[in-house]
């Protein structure tokens, strides 16, 4: 059974770089898609980006120009960078496999295995 | 980027009643549609993919239906460990939720 575990700081200060890193285990990172998506307190989901365990990633546009995405394979880890936070930015902070492709005449694109999450809050 | 939007915001029923979800896109999404439940402090679980496949371990009184724009998330018999929020989940460009569909207990 695949477990995914994101761990960092749980306070980080306005215009400062928030830094997480999703541990996965029961099974390799290679040969799939990892994504981390946040929710702020009492709202929905955001997802954030994604990562291929050969580094190639995608980044939501609203967020792109201040998100990297990296992955550590050889510690089976991949890691979120976000710069210049603000309040806006306090969420829980998901990691989570993605899956893709097409079956049977139809197209899938979902999120199998879920972290349990991190609270990330943004104050000085 | 594609918007979707839930209805009902909230529902209240009662143990066995039969609840029905609507998810609407902005846009064509074919079958690109995935239905999550997420209960209070938990991260959301998986119920549903391209739109009507259901997920290993998932009761099967959970069903989705839909292509194109309009989507449906259907419980037929409402259990006590289904009260949560249920989100739809849209792939076109890039991944985006569904405000979210509190059904909760009458």
């Amino acid at each position: 059974q695949v477990q995914l575990q994101e761990s960092g700081p749980g306070l980080v200060k306005p215009s400062e770089t928030l830094s997480l890193t999703c541990t996965v285990s029961g099974g390799s990172i290679s040969s799939y898609y990892w994504s981390w998506i946040r929710q702020p307190p009492g709202k929905g989901l955001e997802w954030i980006g994604y990562i291929y365990y050969s580094g190639s990633t995608n980044y939501n546009p609203s967020l792109k120009s201040r998100v990297t995405i990296s992955v550590d394979t050889s510690k089976n880890q991949f890691s979120l960078k976000l710069s210049s936070v603000t309040a806006a930015d306090t969420a829980v902070y998901y990691c989570a496999r993605k899956r893709s492709g097409y079956y049977d005449s139809s197209g899938y694109y979902y999120f199998d295995y879920w972290g349990q999450g991190t609270l990330v809050t943004v104050s000085s | 980027a594609i918007r979707m939007t839930q209805s009902p915001s909230s529902l209240s029923a009662s143990t066995g009643d039969r609840v029905t979800i609507t998810c609407r896109a902005s846009q064509g999404i074919s079958s690109y549609l995935a239905w999550y439940q997420q209960k209070p402090g938990k991260a959301p679980k998986l119920l549903i993919y391209a739109a009507s496949t259901l997920q290993s371990g998932v009761p099967s009184r959970f069903s989705g239906s839909g292509s194109g724009t309009d989507f449906t998330l259907t419980i037929s018999c409402l259990q006590s460990e289904d009260f949560a929020t249920y989100y739809c989940q849209q792939y076109y460009s890039y991944p985006t939720f569904g405000q979210g569909t509190k059904v909760e207990i009458k």
